[in-house]
């Protein structure tokens, strides 16, 4: 159980184009989804927290307008990078949380999307 | 800004006992500390999540002590396919629990 997929898992686009990346939480709702964002040899940055049927809450830093997130439902969040551009290349990655036990949370990650804009 | 603290690196051989500690002094009441495997290219996997003393699953045991400002995941008997990225992370329990990811600690294990 807990697990998390991404589609796509790699996509290459022209600069000045958008890209969606979509995360679903396949056999469990989702109280929570985040993204993030890896460079080579780094490690994960929190992008933001996206609630269903509600607006994201993006971490500092991070563009609201360029990176678009869409949280449609319990099971599905969507992430579009608008015009894109070489520098948002990056490792995408997406994590739902579940509820694991009385106050507890876990938080189960997809495989990642690697975007490579040229 | 991450809220846990952990080596860069550690070298192990197969078969060895693996022990990684994690510092997390500023750890709040209702935080729950957990750990995640990453390969390369590849998305963490969770690995084990605890609140106090220690926890065991199949794969590795956490031990919390009394005052929970540290942790350290063992790992029993490693092999060549541990050697991986390892983090442990504290959410932010009255905040989504949002996870700050720090270095994390880069396991190389040896034949």
């Amino acid at each position: 159980g807990a697990v998390v997929s991404q589609h796509p898992s790699r996509v290459i686009c022209k600069s000045g184009t958008s890209v969606k990346i979509e995360c679903r939480s396949l056999d469990f709702q989702a109280t929570t989804m985040f993204w993030y964002r890896q460079f080579p040899k780094k490690s994960l940055m929190l992008m933001a927290t996206s609630n269903e049927g509600s607006k994201a809450t993006y971490e500092q830093g991070v563009e609201k307008d360029k990176f678009l997130i869409n949280h449609a439902s319990l099971t599905l969040s969507t992430l579009t990078v608008t015009s894109a551009h070489p520098e948002d290349s990056s490792f995408y990655i997406c994590s739902a949380s579940r509820e694991t036990g009385p106050g507890q949370e876990t938080q189960y990650f997809g495989p990642g999307t690697r975007l490579l804009v040229l | 800004l991450a809220k846990t603290t952990q080596p860069i690196s550690m070298d192990s051989y197969e078969g060895q006992e693996v022990n990684i500690t994690c510092s997390h002094n500023n750890i709040a009441t209702n935080d729950y500390i957990t750990w995640y495997q990453q390969f390369p290219s590849q998305g963490p996997r969770f690995i084990i999540q605890g609140y106090k003393t220690k926890v065991t699953n199949e794969v590795a045991s956490l031990f919390i002590p009394a005052d929970r400002k540290s942790s350290t995941l063992s790992l029993p008997r490693v092999s060549l396919s541990d050697t991986a990225v390892y983090y442990c992370l504290v959410g932010e329990r009255y905040n989504f629990n949002k996870f700050y990811f720090g270095s994390g600690t880069k396991l190389n294990v040896k034949p």
